[in-house]
């Protein structure tokens, strides 16, 4: 079965400051994978997919995630934070018909 | 183009009773589903449909009905609430072509 692993729950950064953010995947086939944000009280907003096409996605918000078979793994990063990127992070595969798997999620902190 | 819309927005049952969360979306999107999202455990699939007339379960259907009628609607019925469904509800929606679900901004049910 397809499933997804967040590392961390919480990650605390300093504004300025790069943002790992890491997820493993477990997959029989090349999996379509997601990152999804979700601020306080919101909705969910995709960040950016990967889809068997370049194995570095760039997302919005100047963040980025790296595809890496042999690791099974699809890490987010981005070289510097803001305050606003204080949210809580999804990494998601994608079933058949549109379904999705979401990991438990890392709820990001950023402090100034 | 309002995207997915949800009512309510937040909502408290007691236990027993019924009620009807509603999705709407203006895209004229194929696909339509409903999550549940509990503390510590990610997003959870309820219910998903295919297109008009055509639904499925996911991962956690019990005590959820899903119908769809339209293209534009899928609500969510709760039989019988209990407390074990206080969470928070999101209806998502995409093109049958597209990786990218988007998201509604939530209902959040309590049930006493």
């Amino acid at each position: 079965a397809q499933s997804v692993t967040q590392l961390d729950s919480h990650v605390s950064v300093s504004e300025g400051t790069p943002v790992l953010l890491r997820c493993n995947y477990s997959s029989s086939y090349s999996p379509s994978l997601f990152w999804y944000v979700q601020h306080p009280n919101k909705g969910l907003q995709l960040l950016l997919k990967y889809t068997s096409a370049a194995t570095l996605v760039k997302g919005i918000n100047g963040f980025e995630a790296e595809f890496k078979k042999s690791e099974t793994s699809f890490h987010l990063t981005k070289p510097s934070a803001h305050m606003s990127d204080a949210a809580e992070y999804f990494c998601v595969v994608r079933l058949g018909f549109q379904k999705l798997v979401f990991g438990t999620g890392t709820r990001l902190l950023v402090s100034p | 183009n309002a995207g997915v819309t949800q009512t309510p927005k937040f909502q408290v049952l007691k236990t027993g009773q019924s009620m009807t969360l509603q999705c709407a979306q203006d895209m004229n999107h194929e696909y339509m589903s409903w999550y549940r999202q509990d503390p510590g455990m990610g997003l959870r699939l309820i219910h998903y449909s295919v297109g008009a007339g055509i639904t499925d379960q996911g991962e956690v259907p019990n005590g959820y009905n899903v119908s769809r009628s339209t293209t534009e609607d899928f609500p969510l019925r709760l039989l019988s609430a209990a407390p074990s469904q206080t969470s928070v509800y999101f209806c998502a929606s995409s093109s049958a072509g597209s990786h990218e679900q988007y998201f509604g901004p939530g209902t959040r049910l309590t049930v006493t």
